[in-house]
């Protein structure tokens, strides 16, 4: 059966720290991976997607990227934080059926 | 461009009763539908969608949801809530336009249930 993992859990940074959100996905191959964010209230962003390795579409423009150096890796980045990246980040992948598979999350607070 | 719209912040619903979590959509051609619950701090969990076939979809933990069409809505129900149905509840769609990757979600539902 599939899984997918994310970590950190939980991730506290100050303001101008960079930041590496990973996410793997098992038990699956080439699947479209995607990065959403929550903010507090409770809609969902997208952020990037990925149909396969080194292929990343944004869907905002921001201080975020992503990247994807392995089939089943996906993985969020700063280079410096903002206070308005604070948030929970969710890494879903895309099954056969057409249905997306969320992660646990990230909560990530930037102070 | 495809949207969705959950017009009621929260639901509130005594246990036992009916629930029902509305959902109304747009998209170019026929859709594809789906229904999230989240759990705070957690990530979504998938309870059912609709693809073709038959109107009324059954899911997980005795959901069920109605495709209608010609309301466009997707109204996610169940016949006898449980207290550990309090949740946040997110309708999302994905139209089928080539190369369309995307889903669009709603902007969540509060359920409450009152013991």
């Amino acid at each position: 059966s599939q899984t997918i993992h994310q970590w950190p859990a939980t991730l506290v940074q100050p303001v101008g720290s960079p930041l590496s959100l990973e996410c793997t996905v098992e038990g699956t191959s080439n699947p479209n991976l995607y990065w959403y964010r929550q903010a507090a209230g409770r809609g969902l962003q997208l952020l990037f997607y990925s149909v396969g390795i080194g292929q990343i579409s944004s869907e905002v423009p921001q201080n975020l990227s992503a990247s994807r150096p392995q089939d089943r890796q996906f993985i969020l980045s700063s280079k410096k934080l903002l206070l308005s990246d604070s948030g929970f980040y969710l890494c879903a992948w895309r099954g056969r059926d057409d249905t997306q598979y969320f992660g646990p999350g990230t909560r990530l607070t930037v102070l | 461009a495809q949207s969705v719209a959950q017009p009621e912040d929260q639901v509130n619903v005594a246990e036992g009763n009916p629930l029902t979590v509305k959902c109304t959509y747009s998209v170019s051609g026929n859709p594809y539908l789906f229904w999230y619950v989240q759990y705070p701090n957690r990530g979504l969990q998938f309870l059912l969608k609709y693809i073709t076939g038959d109107n009324l979809v059954k899911g997980s933990y005795g959901f069920e949801a109605e495709f209608n069409k010609s309301q466009t809505s997707f109204h996610l129900k169940k016949p006898s809530a449980l207290v550990s149905d309090s949740a946040l509840y997110f309708c999302a769609v994905r139209g089928l336009e080539n190369g369309n990757n995307r889903l669009a979600f709603g902007k969540g539902n509060q359920v409450v249930v009152i013991p």
